[in-house]
C-alpha cells in the first residue's frame, strides 16, 4: 500500500498521560501536514512540514503538543499531559511541493482521553 | 488568515436529484478549491478541485463552479445515487496551508 498510512488508529488514555502518533507519507511526498477533526467539523490545521522543515504552526497547537519529521520521511505528532479536549481524530496529509495540489490523507489516528 | 464558510450543514435530496454545496473563502489570494468527500469512518478523498484562473470543471456528475469577484465556490452533484451519501468538506488554499468549510452531510434517499 503506497498510500499515508497512520498508527496507532485507535488510542484511548487517561487524562494527564502522553501520546504520540505516526504518520508515514507517500514515499515521494515532501510535505506533510498534521489536522484535527473534531464531531461535524472539517480538518483544523496544526502543522505543516516541508521535508524535515516545520514551516508553520497553527496557534491550535498548544506547549503540549510537538511534531517532529526528522528525516523528512515520517513524522510523530506528540501530545503531552493530555486532556479530555484533546479527544479528536488526528489526520495526517502529504502532498507534492509544486504549487497547491492534492491532499492525500491518511485513515488518522482517534485519541479518546478519559 | 482564510476563513471557510460552507452551507448547508446538512442535505438531504431524493434519488435522483441534483445536490449543490457552497462554500466561501475571505482570503482573495487563495487559487486553488478542492472537494473531498468523507465516508463514514473513512479518510477524506478528493473529488473535484478548481484552480483560480478557471470557471467552471465539471467530471461526470460532479461540477464545480468558482466565481473569484465573489470568492465563493460551489459543488454540484447531478443524478444523485445512495453512495453520493457522505460528509462533503470545500477547501480553500494558497499553496500551502489549507483551510476546510465546516462540512456538509448530504444523504441520498433511495
Amino acid at each position: 500500500d503506497t498510500g499515508v498510512s497512520q498508527n496507532p488508529r485507535h488510542k484511548i488514555t487517561k487524562r494527564g498521560q502522553n501520546v504520540t502518533f505516526r504518520c508515514d507519507p507517500i514515499s515521494e511526498h515532501n510535505r506533510l501536514y498534521w489536522y484535527r477533526q473534531t464531531l461535524g467539523q472539517g480538518p483544523e490545521f496544526l502543522t505543516y512540514f516541508q521535508n524535515e522543515a516545520q514551516l508553520e504552526k497553527s496557534r491550535l497547537l498548544s506547549d503540549r503538543f510537538s511534531a517532529e519529521r526528522p528525516k523528512g520521511s515520517f513524522s510523530t505528532l506528540e501530545i503531552q499531559r493530555t486532556e479530555q479536549g484533546d479527544s479528536a481524530m488526528y489526520l495526517c496529509a502529504s502532498s507534492l511541493s509544486q504549487g497547491a495540489g492534492e491532499l492525500f490523507f491518511g485513515e488518522g489516528s482517534r485519541l479518546t482521553v478519559l | 488568515g482564510e476563513n471557510v464558510e460552507q452551507h448547508p450543514s446538512t442535505l438531504s435530496v431524493q434519488e435522483g436529484d441534483s445536490a449543490v454545496i457552497k462554500c466561501t473563502y475571505s482570503d482573495s489570494a487563495s487559487n486553488y478549491f478542492p472537494w473531498y468527500k468523507q465516508e463514514l469512518g473513512k479518510r477524506p478523498q478528493l473529488i473535484i478541485d478548481i484552480r483560480s484562473n478557471v470557471g467552471e470543471k465539471k467530471d461526470q456528475r460532479i461540477a464545480v463552479t468558482l466565481n473569484k469577484t465573489a470568492k465563493h465556490f460551489s459543488l454540484h452533484i447531478t443524478e444523485t445515487q445512495p453512495e453520493d451519501s457522505a460528509v462533503y468538506f470545500c477547501a480553500a488554499s494558497k499553496g500551502n496551508q489549507f483551510y476546510f468549510g465546516t462540512g456538509t452531510s448530504l444523504t441520498v434517499i433511495p
